[in-house]
């Protein structure tokens, strides 16, 4: 079975300093790589996926990711946080052979906080 | 356009009872999936129905079940509920069940005492 692990419960960090939020998966198949991000009482908003072609992927908001098949891993880096990017942060995966490929397997989450 | 609608918001149930939380996807959507979040466990998927159809079941006991209406409108139940039951119940909504596009609900917070 697929497994994610995110390697920081919590990460503080300065605003305007660069962060890395990191995630490993367990897989031996291809698979579908996801960053969500979760505001304190809200449901969860896709910051960006991998799903095949150019091993880095960005998001609008300067989050990028790169996917590492050696390393099974798909880190999260900002180079310079915001206030505003405080919140919680989950890495997932799921199997593209699955019909209905939405049974995602998610990390334990990250919870960034940026200090002023 | 709406986004991904649950109701209620918070619930609190005593232990024992039943509750039914009902999730309305993204106009166009067929397929809707439901998450348990816990802190202890995390993020758990718990089924996914499209066409009104259960297509994919996670690891959770009989007590859970759901179902989807013919405009994908989607409810979940949880039977005889227990203290473990108390999480946020999150559903996910995406035209065919791909997780690129899924877009998720604010959940709704279910509390059993």
């Amino acid at each position: 079975a697929q497994s994610v692990t995110q390697l920081d419960s919590q990460v503080p960090v300065f605003e305007e300093a660069p962060v890395e939020l990191r995630c490993n998966y367990s897989s031996s198949v291809s698979v579908y790589l996801f960053w969500y991000v979760q505001y304190p009482n809200q449901g969860l908003q896709l910051l960006l996926k991998y799903l095949s072609g150019s091993t880095l992927v960005e998001s609008i908001n300067g989050f990028e990711a790169e996917f590492n098949k050696s390393q099974t891993s798909f880190h999260l880096r900002k180079p310079s946080v915001h206030i505003s990017d405080t919140a919680e942060y989950f890495c997932a995966v799921s199997d593209p052979l699955i019909q209905g490929a939405q049974k995602l397997v998610f990390g334990q989450g990250t919870r960034l906080t940026i200090n002023p | 356009k709406a986004g991904v609608t649950q109701t209620p918001r918070y619930l609190i149930k005593t232990r024992g009872q039943q509750v039914t939380l009902s999730c309305s996807p993204i106009s166009g959507h067929r397929s809707v999936s439901w998450y348990q979040q816990t802190p202890g466990q995390g993020l758990q998927f718990l089924f996914e129905y499209f066409s009104e159809t259960q297509r994919n079941k996670g690891n959770f006991p009989g007590r859970f079940s759901g179902r989807q209406f013919s405009n994908s409108r989607s409810e979940m139940n949880v039977s005889t509920l227990e203290l473990g039951d108390s999480a946020l119940y999150l559903c996910a909504s995406s035209v065919t069940g791909g997780p690129a596009e899924a877009f998720f609900g604010q959940g709704t917070r279910l509390t059993v005492v």
